[in-house]
């Protein structure tokens, strides 16, 4: 049992290339997630998919497009990057509780991106 | 100031000690508490989850709520080296369904000496 695959694990890119990160998990998980992490800033919410066919931002959504292509799987894109881009990306997956309630998250084990 | 502050530590303990991790906030809303621990390279996983205030125990772990002084911890008792981690406070104002209003903490370090 994967739960939530992340591929690439690590990645360098120029400054101005593009690139597609992605995920895939098989828990059949409703809602997916991408997230940032930075040294002394904790995780930061880019974008999350509620359900198949939906995508809304996050806190830090500039720079970035995501795809929910299916219900297990969830991309995240860099257009152009930047060194600001630089960190570890990280997908979950949880389940919906339509009638509310945090629901624990499952994170895949990231991809370290830097950008030169 | 941070909504959410952690002591980033590194934090070590012998083994068998009992350790506290804490995050303060600046949020009053914050109804909502969760503790992850995050090993080297791996992703964080969900260790507990409490809403309000009070305590809630589960094995070795203990996680407090003090909302007056807007303060968590977390307790492990008998710690192990296998403990060693980051461990990772996030918190939320509202009963979401898609966590998309979690805030986290920097996270402290811990590591667990036998």
């Amino acid at each position: 049992n994967a739960g939530v695959t992340q591929t690439p694990k690590f990645q360098v890119l120029k400054t101005g290339q593009s690139m597609t990160l992605q995920c895939a998990q098989d828990m059949n998980h409703n809602s997916m997630y991408w997230y940032r992490q930075d040294p002394g800033m904790g995780l930061r919410l880019i974008y999350y998919s509620a359900s198949e066919g939906t995508t809304d931002k996050g806190e830090v959504p500039n720079g970035y497009n995501v795809s929910r292509l299916n219900k297990r799987e969830f991309s995240l894109r860099l257009e152009s990057a930047a060194p600001s881009q630089t960190s570890v990306y990280f997908c979950a997956s949880s389940e919906t509780v339509l009638v509310g309630g945090n629901q624990p998250q499952h994170f895949g084990d990231g991809t370290r991106l830097s950008i030169l | 100031q941070k909504e959410v502050e952690q002591d980033p530590g590194p934090l070590s303990v012998p083994e068998g000690a009992i350790v506290s991790l804490n995050c303060t906030y600046s949020n009053s809303a914050f109804q909502y508490f969760m503790w992850y621990r995050q090993y080297s390279r791996k992703g964080p996983e969900l260790l507990m989850y409490t809403y309000s205030s009070g305590n809630k125990e589960d094995g070795r772990f203990t996680a407090q709520v003090d909302k007056s002084s807007k303060y968590i911890s977390l307790f492990i008792r008998d710690s192990q080296p296998s403990d060693s981690a980051t461990y990772l406070c996030a918190m939320s104002a509202i009963r979401d369904n898609y966590g998309q209003n979690f805030v986290f903490g920097p996270g402290t370090r811990l590591s667990v000496l036998p």
